[in-house]
This record gives structure tokens, sequence and C-alpha cells, in this order.
């Protein structure tokens, strides 16, 4: 089966625009969680989504927002871009509530670059 | 407040050796605890995970023990290949939170 979809891959955006990444969860997976990867601070949590609703934030800006559509399909948006901003984004779906469980699976991420 | 430490950050071992990973976490409510494998331009992969009601899981050449006492995990390789080179992040995760806390990982070379 199709593991989970992230686009673009690759993105590189100016400071002070935004940017939109797309995931697109295993089928079945109801559960969507995003995650910011940086060298430096690791992977920390961004937001969880289930059937359309955030249950839960991580410690970021008001800049990073997301959501899911009633397909399970989530994107998240990130405005006013920082340089501190580049990272990997990755997607995570799971059949349980966030993960809890039967962990996740990642997608392979998206690289945002900021310059 | 809510933290995961991850030693070494990196390890060296010669194929065939076996490999140990350390965690300790800080939230004492936290009861699951998977572990992830990084490889290079791809996204984590979980390769076994632990409730907290379990002190030890196997799975072929890998296992994790937990010590709730301590609020201590590990992750042991054993018999590694070349394949097994990668980064590896432990994670915790607190009940009713829906997300993980993850360690900075450790990268494990395995040297022929």
């Amino acid at each position: 089966k199709a593991g989970v979809t992230q686009t673009p891959r690759y993105l590189i955006k100016t400071r002070g625009q935004q940017v939109t990444l797309s995931c697109s969860p295993i089928s079945g997976h109801r559960s969507v969680s995003w995650y910011q990867q940086t060298p430096g601070q690791g992977l920390q949590f961004l937001f969880e989504y289930f059937s359309e609703t955030q249950r839960n934030k991580g410690n970021f800006p008001g800049r990073f927002s997301g959501r899911q559509f009633s397909n399970s399909r989530s994107e998240m948006n990130v405005s006013t871009l920082e340089l501190g901003d580049s990272a990997l984004y990755l997607c995570a779906s799971s059949l349980d509530s966030g993960g809890q469980g039967l962990g996740y699976t990642f997608g392979s991420g998206t690289r945002l670059t900021v310059v | 407040g809510e933290n995961v430490e991850q030693h070494p950050s990196t390890l060296s071992v010669q194929e065939g050796d076996s490999a140990v990973i350390k965690c300790t976490y800080s939230d004492s409510a936290s009861n699951y605890f998977p572990w992830y494998k990084q490889e290079l331009g791809k996204g984590p992969q979980l390769i076994i995970d632990i409730r907290s009601n379990v002190g030890e899981k196997k799975d072929q050449r890998i296992a994790v023990t937990l010590n709730k006492t301590a609020k201590h995990f590990s992750l042991h390789i054993t018999e590694t290949q070349p394949e097994d080179s990668a980064v590896y992040f432990c994670a915790a995760s607190p009940p009713g939170t829906y997300k993980y806390i993850f360690g900075t990982g450790t990268r494990l070379k395995v040297l022929a």
C-alpha cells in the first residue's frame, strides 16, 4: 500500500514569503502529525490532527498553522518566513490517536530552505 | 519541562558486535516508547516500541528494555551489520498529548 506522501520534496523560499506543505496519509489513517527536524533542535512536534480537529500544538509561533481535510489529507502553512525556519518538515500518519500505541509512519519530508 | 536525553550521540562498532543506545525521559506519565531509524534522505522508520507495562521486548536482532523507576529505556542491536548504519531516535509519549518527545539522535556506524 502507498506510504505517507509529502509534497513538494524540496522548496526554496525568500524571507518574508509564506509556504504551504502538503501531506497525504496512509489510506485509513485518520491521525496526522507534523514535526520540524533541524540539526540543532532535532525533531520538534508542531501539531496533530484527527478528524479535522487539532488536538495539540507544539511550542511554535503563530506563523505556523495547519489544517486537516475530510479525506485526512493535511497541510501546514508557515507565514512570514524567517531564515531559522529552514528545516526538514516531516508528516506522520497513524491509525490510532497520535501514534500512541501503534507508532507513526513518517513521510520522506519536505526540505524547506529560506534564503 | 518535557525532555528526553539520548546517549551517545555517535557510536562506531565493528560488524558483528553489539550496539546499545540509552535514553532517559523526564515525564513519568509517559507510557509509550518507540524507536526510529532514519537513513539519509528518508523519514524516520519505526523499528521497535515498548509500552510502560512491559519491561523488555525483542524482535530478531533488536531489543528494547524499559526501567520505569529510573525513567530509562535502551535499544540493543546484536550482530550488527553495515545496513544498520543510520541515525537512531528514541521517543517518549505522555498519554493524551498526541505527541512524541524525541531524543537528539545517535549516529551509528557499523564498520565492515
